[in-house]
């Protein structure tokens, strides 16, 4: 069974930090993983989508990483923002179960 | 251009009540989800519908029922409220079923059962 694990649950960081968000899978036959963004009372917004051939993604300040035989990804925000303050949760799609499962989050808070 | 609409935003619900949460797509999607999302634990998909017409049952099905009324709308049912079923709900669409269509959500329905 898929387990998705996301450390740590909560980040603070002065604004202009750049930061790391870690992302670890138990099983690696997966056909992508994907990073998504929740504000407070919010549904969940899609930032990146690794497909499982690629080793990474760019959207702006954000990068996110793969690595399949590790059962690992990161994203990572550069110059980080006090509106970059939110929960950031991946999500990986396994080919086996043909269905995707989420990670529990990370709170992410960038103060002034 | 709404996205993904859910109705309503807020219920609380004496156990043993009934209730359906809403959802519309105006994006002309195949592909419905509900998940609930509870804190300490992942989303979980509850029920989806792949195209119209069709249902099947997700992670955690008990306690639910589903109707996909058309194209753009897809109701999730409970017919006797638990506490346990106190939760956030997302329903979610995507253009087609499968990893390659991502993932549209609504902004939840929060749900108190007492």
């Amino acid at each position: 069974k898929q387990e998705v694990t996301q450390i740590p649950a909560a980040l603070s960081v002065p604004e202009g930090e750049n930061l790391v968000l870690n992302c670890s899978f138990t099983d690696s036959a997966i056909y992508n993983l994907q990073w998504f963004r929740q504000d407070p009372g919010k549904g969940l917004t899609s930032l990146l989508l690794i497909q499982s051939s690629q080793r990474e993604q760019t959207s702006g300040r954000l990068n996110a990483s793969l690595d399949k035989s590790s059962g690992r990804s990161t994203l990572y925000i550069a110059a980080s923002q006090p509106g970059d303050s939110a929960t950031y949760l991946c999500a990986v799609f396994t080919g086996t179960a043909s269905k995707l499962t989420f990670g529990t989050g990370t709170r992410l808070q960038v103060t002034l | 251009n709404a996205g993904v609409t859910q109705t309503p935003k807020f219920q609380v619900l004496k156990t043993g009540q009934s209730m359906t949460l809403q959802c519309a797509q105006d994006m002309n999607h195949n592909s419905m989800y509900w998940y609930r999302q509870d804190p300490g634990m992942g989303l979980r998909l509850i029920y989806y519908s792949a195209s119209e017409g069709t249902t099947d049952k997700g992670e955690v099905p008990n306690g639910y029922n589903v109707s996909r009324l058309n194209k753009r709308e897809f109701s999730l049912r409970l017919e006797s409220a638990a506490p346990s079923q106190t939760s956030v709900y997302f329903c979610a669409s995507s253009e087609y079923p499968g990893p390659n269509s991502p993932l549209h959500f609504g902004n939840g329905t929060r749900l108190t059962v007492t």
